[in-house]
Order: C-alpha cells, then structure tokens, then sequence
C-alpha cells in the first residue's frame, strides 16, 4: 500500500462549482496535513496546513482532516480559471514529507 | 508565506560537467532542507533530507557522490550534479522546513537539462 493515495484525474469542472479533492494515507505517525498547488513547471505553493482533526477555512479553501480513518480532503469554492492546477496532498510527520501523485484540476470557463 | 528561492531556475550543460543549484531560505532559517526531483507529469520524489551542519541523509537509490548536498548555513542548501548525463536531465526542487517545525515551503525549482 502506497503511503498516500490520491486519485490524478484529471478532473474538470465549471467555473464558479465547488472542487472537492481527497487523499488518504497509511502511516499514522503523520501528524500534520499540507496541501500543495503546483502549477506546471513550477514549484509548489502552500495553500493549507492542518493539525488536529477537523475543518480549517482560508477564504475560498477548506482543508478537512480526519485521522481515525485517515482521510484528508481539500474544498474548492467558487473555482475560478486561475486554480487549474495540480493539487498535492501532503502529510508531514517524523522529519518527513510524503506526497501523493497529485489531483489535476482543470476549471472551465 | 515564507520565501524560498532557488538559482539558477534554469540551467543547460554539456554531458560530464558538473553543476551546482543554490536553494534559500529568504525569511527564516532552516535547519532542515530537502532536495526533490520530479519528472513530467509524476509526483516529488524525495531525494535527500539537509540538515545544517552535518551530512545529509539521503533516500535509497539516490546516488550520494553523484549528487552531492552541502547545508553550509541556516539560509542555504546547494545541490551539486557531478558528472551529469542527459538522464539528470530533470526539475529539482528543494524545500525548507519553518521556523515552527511543521510548516514546509517549497523554491520554484530548477530546470536542468543535460546536452
């Protein structure tokens, strides 16, 4: 089992609908949730970092962590053109960063 | 966020030089830094972890006198390609662990191409 698993897509969507992105990890001492935007050729830009279980809000991004079934999910509001890119999720813990193959995300105009 | 800046962001050599990418961390100090590469359309892949003033820790099948780290201080980690061949032909990345400990931000990378 891959210590974390993300479905690549590529998945589209319209502008203005809402993008729910999810990945799940196997190693429980991962204790902290990063989520990544990469845009091609580029390197990756932090959008979210989560701790504890539960929601985190940061304008139109909600980063969902659920560690009893280790289950991490990212929400996209009101996507816009700008966000197609490729979205990592990233669990951290013991010096260490693991990243899942990434969720493309293409919003149509 | 933090800033972490990586030179050159792209680079072109001839097959059996050597070439050396520069990553720093512009607004904090790292004492952890991390070298990725990453190939078309596929995920990071870890290739070694850097810690300051001591030798770095690299994953299996990375070869260490081929690409050579050096953390010689709190803002900078320098990657080396020794004797590059067209398959180091790749985006490196590196990363730079904040202050906090728990919060990672990445360079914009480097493109090495190998001719």
């Amino acid at each position: 089992q891959k210590e974390v698993e993300q479905d690549p897509g590529p998945l589209s969507v319209p502008e203005g609908a809402i993008v729910s992105l999810n990945c799940t990890y196997s190693n429980s001492a991962f204790q902290y949730f990063m989520w990544y935007r990469q845009y091609s050729r580029k390197g990756p830009e932090l959008l979210m970092y989560t701790y504890s279980s539960g929601n985190k809000e940061d304008g139109r991004f909600t980063a969902q962590v659920d560690k009893s079934s280790k289950y991490i999910s990212l929400f996209i509001r009101d996507s816009q053109p700008s966000d197609s890119a490729t979205y990592l999720c990233a669990p951290y813990g013991n010096n260490r960063l693991a990243f899942g193959k990434g969720n493309q995300v293409v919003v149509i105009p | 966020g933090a800033v972490v800046s990586q030179h050159p962001s792209w680079v072109i050599c001839k097959s059996g030089t050597s070439v050396k990418i520069e990553c720093r961390s512009l607004d904090f100090q790292a004492t952890t830094m991390f070298w990725y590469r990453q190939f078309p359309k596929q995920s990071l892949m870890l290739m070694a972890t850097s810690n300051e003033g001591s030798k770095a820790t690299y994953e299996q099948g990375v070869e260490k006198d081929k690409f050579l780290i050096n953390h010689a201080s709190l803002t900078l980690s320098t990657l080396t390609v020794t004797s590059a061949h067209p398959e180091d032909s790749s985006f490196y990345i590196c990363s730079a662990r904040a202050g906090d400990g728990n919060t990672i931000y990445f360079g914009e990378g480097s493109w090495l191409t190998v001719v």
